[in-house]
């Protein structure tokens, strides 16, 4: 079975700038989630996406916004990029959502540099 | 918001020996989950625990659920250098949604 497959996997970008990403979960998998991963705040929840709708959302600004397709596929749109926002970008899939096994695979991410 | 102590926050050790670490939270969790990332990568989840008391392996790896509900270790057998990586915790409680809480992390540095 395919992992988890984001794309691009490097992007460069300049402030004020928007960006999309996007990520294909483990085939069945209907719960994706997104995570920004930088050296100082370590892993940080963005959004989780079951069956097209946002069901939880971590404490990021409105300029970070996600959706999720009918075939399960989501992207995550960052508006008027700021400096702060260069991040690895992961995507996490998962068969559940909620309930006891949570079990999250993760892609490879998406490396976000903002010059 | 909820936070999970991971320690130690880096290890430097020799080939061959054993590694432990461990994650401890203010909260109960239901589930914990051991990830190992390596460099440019995301990471790939090595063991995954459901109940308190929970002992799991997973070859050379060994991970416990605390009786608490609070806490979680994570033991390596025998390190070798491919074990070099970053190793997170993360735990999961059914009130949280679909919302994992992650450690900060363990850094693993094994010397051939």
């Amino acid at each position: 079975k395919a992992g988890v497959t984001q794309t691009p996997r490097y992007l460069i970008k300049t402030r004020g700038q928007q960006v999309t990403l996007s990520c294909s979960p483990i085939s069945g998998h209907r719960s994706v989630s997104w995570y920004q991963q930088t050296p100082g705040q370590g892993l940080q929840f963005l959004f989780e996406y079951f069956s097209e709708t946002q069901r939880n959302k971590g404490n990021f600004p409105g300029r970070f916004s996600g959706r999720q397709f009918s075939n399960s596929r989501s992207e995550m749109n960052v508006s008027t990029l700021e400096l702060g926002d260069s991040a690895l970008y992961l995507c996490a899939s998962s068969f559940y959502w909620a309930g006891e096994r949570n079990e999250q695979f993760f892609g490879p991410g998406t490396r976000l540099t903002v010059l | 918001g909820q936070q999970l102590n991971q320690s130690p926050q880096s290890m430097f050790i020799q080939e061959g020996e054993d590694v432990s670490m461990n994650c401890t939270s203010s909260s109960i969790f239901n589930t914990w989950l051991w990830y190992k990332q390596d460099p440019g990568e995301g990471p790939v989840l090595l063991i995954a625990l459901y109940k308190a008391g929970e002992l799991t392996s997973n070859g050379r790896l060994t991970a416990q659920f605390g009786i608490t509900r609070k806490d979680s270790f994570l033991n390596i057998s025998a390190s070798i250098p491919s074990d070099v990586g970053i190793y997170f915790c993360a735990g999961y409680h059914y009130n949280q949604g679909g919302k994992l809480i992650f450690g900060q992390g363990t850094e693993l540095s094994v010397k051939p």
